[in-house]
C-alpha cells in the first residue's frame, strides 16, 4: 500500500534550465496538492488538480510555473528557466473522491538551484 | 481569508519537560478541519491529527494531547514528558469544508528537547 511518491527526492538545476517535479499519488486518489516550502518557512498551497484538469492555481506564480496531472501516469510540476529564489522544497498531497476526504504528503522534493 | 497563526517560532526544553504549541487561526466558515504536522530534521511530513470544528473535545495519543477551543480559535498541542526525538517543526493547518485538501499551513514552531 505504497504512499504518495514523489521524485526525485533531490533536484539540483543551473539557473535557466528547467525542473520537472514527479508526483504519483496513492492509489485509488485522483486529486492532486502541490505546495512549496522556502526556507524557514511553513508550506504554501500552489495549486490543486484532478485527472486532466486544473480546479485551482491561485498559488502558483504567474510565469514560469506549470502543473499537470494526465490521464495516465504522475503530476508534474514544471518550472522553467529555474532561479535561485526557486530553492524550495516541494510537497505533494493526494486525496480521494469527495473534497472532505483527508489528504496524504509525499516526501517532498528538495530542489536547489545553483 | 483564513489563517493560522504561530506565535512561537522556536522553542527549548529540557527531555521529561512538558510543552505546549500555540496555534490560533481565523476563518469565518462554520466548518473546518484542523491539523497538525511534524516536520522532523529529515524533512518529511508527519501527520499527527486531524479535527473537525463541530468536535470540541480534546484528544489524547500517547505523550500527545490536544485542546481545541472555538471560543478563543486555537488549536494547541501539548507534549508530555517530552523526548529529544520530539526535536522537530511542527506545523499548524486549516482546511475549509469544500477545499479537501487544500491547507493554510502556520509558520511553523521548532521544537528543541535537549538532553
Amino acid at each position: 500500500n505504497a504512499g504518495v511518491m514523489q521524485n526525485p527526492r533531490h533536484l539540483v538545476r543551473r539557473r535557466g534550465q528547467e525542473a520537472r517535479l514527479r508526483c504519483s499519488p496513492m492509489k485509488g486518489h485522483s486529486h492532486v496538492y502541490w505546495y512549496r516550502q522556502l526556507p524557514e518557512e511553513g508550506l504554501k498551497f500552489m495549486v490543486y488538480l484532478q485527472k486532466e484538469n486544473i480546479i485551482d492555481e491561485s498559488g502558483m506564480p504567474k510565469e514560469r510555473f506549470s502543473a499537470e496531472f494526465p490521464k495516465e501516469g504522475p503530476s508534474i510540476l514544471r518550472i522553467q528557466q529555474v532561479v535561485r529564489g526557486d530553492s524550495a522544497a516541494y510537497f505533494c498531497a493526494s486525496s480521494g473522491q469527495g473534497m472532505n476526504t483527508e489528504a496524504f504528503f509525499g516526501q517532498g522534493t528538495r530542489l536547489t538551484v545553483v | 481569508a483564513q489563517k493560522v497563526t504561530q506565535a512561537q517560532t522556536e522553542i527549548s526544553v529540557v527531555e521529561k519537560e512538558d510543552v505546549t504549541l500555540d496555534c490560533v487561526y481565523e476563518t469565518r466558515d462554520t466548518t473546518y478541519y484542523l491539523f497538525w504536522y511534524k516536520q522532523p530534521p529529515s524533512g518529511e511530513l508527519v501527520f499527527l491529527i486531524r479535527r473537525n470544528s463541530f468536535d470540541e473535545q480534546n484528544e489524547i495519543s500517547g505523550r500527545y494531547s490536544w485542546n481545541f477551543q472555538k471560543s478563543t480559535s486555537s488549536f494547541n498541542f501539548t507534549i508530555t514528558a517530552s523526548q529529544v526525538v520530539d526535536s522537530a517543526v511542527y506545523f499548524c493547518a486549516l482546511s475549509l469544508y469544500n477545499q479537501g485538501g487544500k491547507l493554510i499551513f502556520g509558520q511553523g514552531t521548532e521544537l528543541s528537547v535537549k538532553p
